[in-house]
């Protein structure tokens, strides 16, 4: 069966510093995968997405993530953090064989920044 | 701005009515999707539709439905409503019926008096 777990269900950091945000994932399958952000009281936003090519991803807002097979991982990193980073982050498997289309949502992690 | 919208932003009614949430996917994208979104549950996913018909259903209640209409856009109609459906209500939409990525709406949110 698929799944993900975001290890960390809260994250704190000050800022300037680096973030780390971890995720692993069960597929039989090879899927495609990506950040959402939630910023308080707000929609979801797509921050990047793995869909077999490079193994380093590149999204908005310097965000990266990589993809490691062997590991089972999709790990979500910035070099240095900012205040308005502050938000929900969520790791989402989809399973490119499934058979009923849905997304697999990680529970959250919740990015804190201290000044 | 993800080009998803959503109509109303808030919505306050009371137990036992019916409401009708309104989506407009992103140029281009024939899936959308409706999630509920509340500080029990979480993220859950409720129902999808491609191209006018449903593809996927979640954890949607028998008396909540949706549909995609020809020019694309959704509704989600929520009744007999409890004090439990006070939530966030997000839609999303994707070119493909699976695999890509989705794009999500500002949400309406529902407060049930």
């Amino acid at each position: 069966a698929q799944s993900v777990t975001q290890l960390d269900s809260h994250v704190s950091v000050s800022e300037g510093t680096p973030v780390l945000l971890r995720c692993n994932y069960s597929s039989s399958y090879s899927p495609s995968l990506f950040w959402y952000v939630q910023h308080p009281n707000k929609g979801l936003q797509l921050l990047l997405k793995y869909t077999s090519a490079a193994t380093l991803v590149k999204g908005i807002n310097g965000f990266e993530a990589e993809f490691k097979k062997s590991e089972t991982s999709f790990h979500l990193t910035k070099p240095s953090a900012h205040m308005s980073d502050a938000a929900e982050y969520f790791c989402v498997v989809s399973p490119l064989r499934r058979s009923n289309y849905q997304l697999i949502w990680g529970a959250g992690t919740k990015l804190i920044i201290k000044p | 701005d993800s080009g998803v919208t959503q109509t109303p932003k808030h919505l306050i009614t009371a137990t036992g009515q019916r409401v009708t949430l309104r989506c407009s996917p992103r140029s281009g994208d024939l899936s959308v999707y409706w999630y509920q979104q509340s500080l029990d549950q979480g993220l859950q996913f409720l129902i999808q539709y491609y191209n006018g018909e449903e593809r996927a259903k979640g954890n949607i209640l028998e008396r909540f439905s949706a549909q995609q209409f020809p020019d694309l856009h959704s509704e989600l109609n929520l009744s007999s409503l409890e004090l439990g459906d006070s939530a966030l209500y997000f839609c999303a939409s994707s070119v493909r019926d699976r695999g890509s990525e989705q794009y999500f709406g500002p949400g309406t949110r529902l407060t049930v008096t």
